[in-house]
């Protein structure tokens, strides 16, 4: 069945980088869009951008145009999602999930935890 | 950016009841790319409801989606003691650019 693995839990430091990787199963990984959304504690979901992971082509959030970067690696079945100059307001669960252009986004991996802290 | 606002922001009904959520657009979406999530806490988002009205494999029937243009709606038609949880809203566009989440409505057992 379809699956997405996420990366484990990550505590950064202001300023640094993230990297979370997203690793898929279950299906052909160069079909379906790859998003990234995140959930701050206790606030709503928030969609940062996605990959298309045929091409590597990316649409990112403008909110995180400037600090996130999106990758993939074919040969792994995996996505990756960059996200620099973090602050405490980063301080979130990130989520992978698969979807097509038209049926939403119907897998999530488990989602991973990011604190920043100084 | 369209901005989708959810209300109510809490629903408090009884198992059995009739659930009524509203998902209102800041300007013209198109019907095909409305779509609504369930999230229970510590659990990632289920995709219950894609192209306004469509439900997603496994979905029970008693899940529905409705609307056009700016005002959508999922309606529960009888509640069950595991649907209790938040429910989100987004909008996704035809090429999926620029995709956002209402700010979610808790559904609450009263």
């Amino acid at each position: 069945q379809m699956q997405l693995v996420q990366s484990g839990a990550e505590v950064k430091k202001t300023g640094s980088s993230v990297k979370v990787s997203c690793k898929a199963s279950g299906y052909t990984f160069t079909y379906r869009y790859l998003h990234w959304v995140r959930q701050a504690p206790g606030q709503a979901l928030e969609w940062m951008g996605w990959i298309t992971p045929f091409n590597g082509n990316t649409n990112y959030a403008q909110k995180f145009q400037d600090r996130v970067t999106i990758t993939r690696d074919r040969s792994m079945s995996t996505a990756y999602m960059e996200l620099s100059s973090l602050r405490s307001e980063d301080t979130a669960m990130y989520y992978c999930a698969s979807g097509t252009a038209v049926a939403g986004t119907d897998y999530w991996g488990q989602g991973t935890l990011v604190t920043v802290s100084s | 950016e369209i901005v989708l606002t959810q209300s109510p922001g809490t629903l408090s009904l009884s198992p059995g009841e009739r659930a009524t959520l509203s998902c209102r657009a800041s300007q013209s979406v198109s019907s095909s790319y409305l779509a609504w999530y369930q999230q229970k806490p510590g659990q990632a988002p289920r995709l219950l409801i894609y192209g306004a009205s469509s439900r997603a494999t496994g979905i029970p029937d008693r899940f529905s989606g409705s609307g056009s243009g700016t005002d959508f709606t999922l309606t529960i038609s009888r509640l069950e003691p595991e649907d209790f949880a938040v429910y989100y809203c987004q909008q996704y566009g035809s090429s999926l650019v620029r995709i956002t989440f209402g700010q979610g409505t808790r559904l609450e057992i009263k």
